[in-house]
């Protein structure tokens, strides 16, 4: 069973369009990461939303952490190729704070 | 300088072999972590050692055997490579508990 699902799996856009990512859960998490995964590297830290109802924004990108804190979205305003990549949303469970769960990813393209 | 560091990038072996992958970290954190990624992009946390002391160990076959010999090195020792062990290892390291996770760049195992 997948802890966090996220949607869509695959999103191909054109530069300049708005996208949201969504990442749920039917379980309480006490905080969220998100990460963007590029080809041949490891996943890289965006951001961590704590607060149920949080908004943190991230030049172009805006995350939000639900207000029951079992889900999360990602939104990107004008995309660019830059932004291609392998969107990760994680977060602490089975009672140990080092051991982090992750959802599938949603896998962006944008398109130049 | 790199954070957190793996090698091989990529190692391909036949089936029954033996094979190690080594990582370091110079960030002077306390935990670090071994995470599978498949196929698919589904990242799962395999293990994870706190100051040398093995913390988190995931159902994962005992053919896997990780070492630190100290806080800035663990180690991942496969023994008896089977084909479903095919994958890309990441090796991650975090300071804090929860918090952010530095991952290397990753090692692409391929077994034939």
């Amino acid at each position: 069973t997948q802890l966090l699902e996220q949607s869509p799996q695959f999103l191909s856009i054109q530069e300049g369009e708005n996208l949201t990512v969504y990442c749920n859960s039917s379980s309480v998490f006490s905080s969220l990461q998100w990460y963007r995964q590029e080809p041949g590297e490891g996943p890289v830290l965006l951001v961590t939303v704590v607060t149920g109802g949080e908004v943190k924004k991230l030049k172009r990108l805006t995350f939000q952490f639900g207000d029951a804190r079992k889900d999360s979205s990602l939104h990107i305003t004008a995309a660019q190729p830059g932004d291609t990549g392998l969107y990760l949303c994680a977060g602490p469970w089975g009672g140990s704070n080092y051991k982090l769960t992750f959802g599938k990813g949603t896998l962006l393209t944008v398109n130049p | 300088d790199t954070a957190v560091s793996q090698t091989p990038k990529y190692l391909v072996t036949q089936m029954g072999n033996d094979k190690s992958i080594k990582c370091e970290q110079n960030l002077g954190h306390d935990t670090m972590y071994w995470y599978k990624q498949d196929s698919k992009k589904f990242l799962k946390i395999m293990f994870s050692y706190n100051n040398k002391e093995l913390i988190i160990n995931e159902t994962v076959p005992n053919r896997f055997s990780p070492k630190s010999p100290d806080k800035a090195h663990l180690n991942l020792h496969i023994n008896s490579l089977e084909l479903g062990d095919s994958a890309v290892y990441f090796c991650a390291s975090s300071s804090l508990q929860g918090g952010e996770q530095f991952f290397g760049p990753g090692t692409r195992l391929t077994v034939l």
